[in-house]
């Protein structure tokens, strides 16, 4: 099947500074990705949509400066934790949308682990 | 999206059959049934999908009544490493993201 990465796996950063996560498909275009976090014991909470070439769509709660999100390629979605604090650390996880693919049609990535110190 | 009612968490014997139910009385007729799982620390797995027929893979079959308001993930001989939380999602076939629930946290217990 389809396969989404994730780099870094994990990652600990001190408080204040900001962290970058990519998420790319590596084996088809995915027009759209989505973004998640986990914290503990808990499910997944979607923070954001990714469309490719354009603004990332964020869902209530979840501040747009904070947590920046960038699609520029079919390939590769970024999301950026800038100002980190203790509170961000979470497991966030991305997913792709192949639009070529049939019903199940979105893939998940491994997941990265955000420790901020 | 229709919401999805699971139990909280189940144990299985290994080797036995586990049966994981999913209450969905809301689906709307064009809404398929996807099940995921996630093992610890990873990210989801695509388990398997269906819209009314029952389904099967290599991984689990899927059981729909026909009503189609609940459904059933059957994994034939549950293994250690099938300890998970697995996740029933209810959604348009190309909608846009999926909402998990708290989903079931299936214990394979030796």
């Amino acid at each position: 099947g389809a396969v989404v990465s994730q780099h870094p796996s994990w990652v600990i950063c001190k408080s204040g500074t900001s962290v970058k996560i990519e998420c790319r498909s590596l084996d088809f275009q995915a027009t759209t990705m989505f973004w998640y976090r986990q914290f503990p014991k808990q499910s997944l909470m979607l923070m954001a949509t990714s469309n490719e070439g354009s603004k990332a769509t964020y869902e209530q709660g979840v501040e747009k400066d904070k947590f920046l999100i960038n699609h520029a390629s079919l390939t590769l979605s970024t999301l950026t934790v800038t100002s980190a604090h203790p509170e961000d650390s979470s497991f966030y996880i991305c997913s792709a949308r192949d639009p070529l693919a049939g019903a199940y049609e979105q893939y998940f990535g491994p997941g990265t682990r955000l420790t901020v110190t | 999206d229709a919401k999805t009612t699971q139990p909280p968490s189940m144990d299985c014997a290994e080797g036995r059959a586990a049966n994981l139910p999913c209450n969905h009385s809301t689906i709307s007729g064009n809404e398929y049934v996807y099940w995921y799982r996630q093992i610890h620390s990873q990210g989801p797995q695509y388990i398997i999908h269906g819209l009314k027929n029952n389904e099967t893979n290599e991984m689990a079959s899927l059981i729909i009544t026909e009503d189609r308001k609940s459904s059933t993930l059957i994994l034939p001989h549950a293994t250690l490493r099938d300890t998970a939380v697995y996740y029933c999602i209810v959604r348009v076939a190309n909608g846009q993201n999926f909402v998990f629930g708290p989903g079931t946290r299936l214990s394979v217990l030796p």
